[in-house]
């Protein structure tokens, strides 16, 4: 079936660090892919999204490159900041009819002064 | 910016009794689903609603579970004779029309306790 992997964390960083949060897919033909960010106490938001092969998404200084190659989509950002202290979901939704998403187990973040 | 709105936040109930969870979607949305999330595991889907019928649910929603959209702007997720293993957080989304270019929207959750 459908996966997403994310790399594990906790993942501390220090503010203006370079972040990278790596996340691999096994699904049949072409996926949509998207990262979703759930800050402290709050829902899931979509970040960026790619919905075809070498799409780049990107959003708030993020961006994610649809790589069908690798079946990967990582997360980056050139310079993180407190604010972005979070935890971040990789999902896919499969190619096809099915509408629902398969999330990775997630990856939390934290940005240090 | 429209927003998902789920109540409540919080809901404690003891074993064995049902309990109702609430969504209220985006007003132009078509698309409903639930979501749930166990402690320290994957957001995992459970259901998804169109046109005022199940369209695809997983192996999760049992018959424990149902779904109704008992008016026009409300969407409910039921669930009889709860377990503890029904702890989690549980997630509303809704997105406007079918297709991989339109992202779900989710709300804040609502926090499942049984006791």
């Amino acid at each position: 079936g459908n996966s997403v992997t994310q790399m594990e964390g906790p993942v501390t960083l220090s503010e203006e660090a370079f972040l990278t949060i790596n996340c691999t897919y096994t699904a049949t033909g072409y996926p949509s892919l998207f990262w979703y960010v759930q800050y402290p106490g709050e829902g899931l938001q979509l970040l960026l999204k790619a919905t075809k092969a070498d799409d780049k998404g990107s959003n708030k200084g993020f961006e994610a490159t649809y790589r069908k190659e690798t079946t990967s989509f990582h997360l980056e950002k050139g310079s993180v900041q407190m604010s972005d202290s979070a935890v971040y979901f990789c999902a896919l939704k499969a190619q096809g009819g099915s509408e629902k998403l398969v999330f990775g187990k997630g990856t939390k973040l934290t940005v240090n002064p | 910016e429209p927003e998902v709105t789920q109540t409540p936040s919080h809901q404690v109930t003891q074993m064995g009794q049902e309990v109702i969870l609430r969504c209220v979607p985006i007003s132009n949305h078509l698309y409903f689903y639930w979501y749930r999330q166990i402690l320290g595991q994957k957001v995992e889907f459970l259901v998804s609603f169109y046109n005022n019928e199940i369209s695809e649910k997983s192996e999760i929603f049992d018959d424990q579970f149902s779904v109704e959209r008992p008016d026009g702007s409300n969407f409910t997720l039921k669930i009889r004779s709860t377990k503890l293993e029904d702890s989690a957080m549980y997630f509303c989304a809704s997105s406007g029309i079918q297709g991989n270019n339109q992202p779900q929207h989710f709300g804040d959750g609502t926090r499942l306790s049984i006791l």
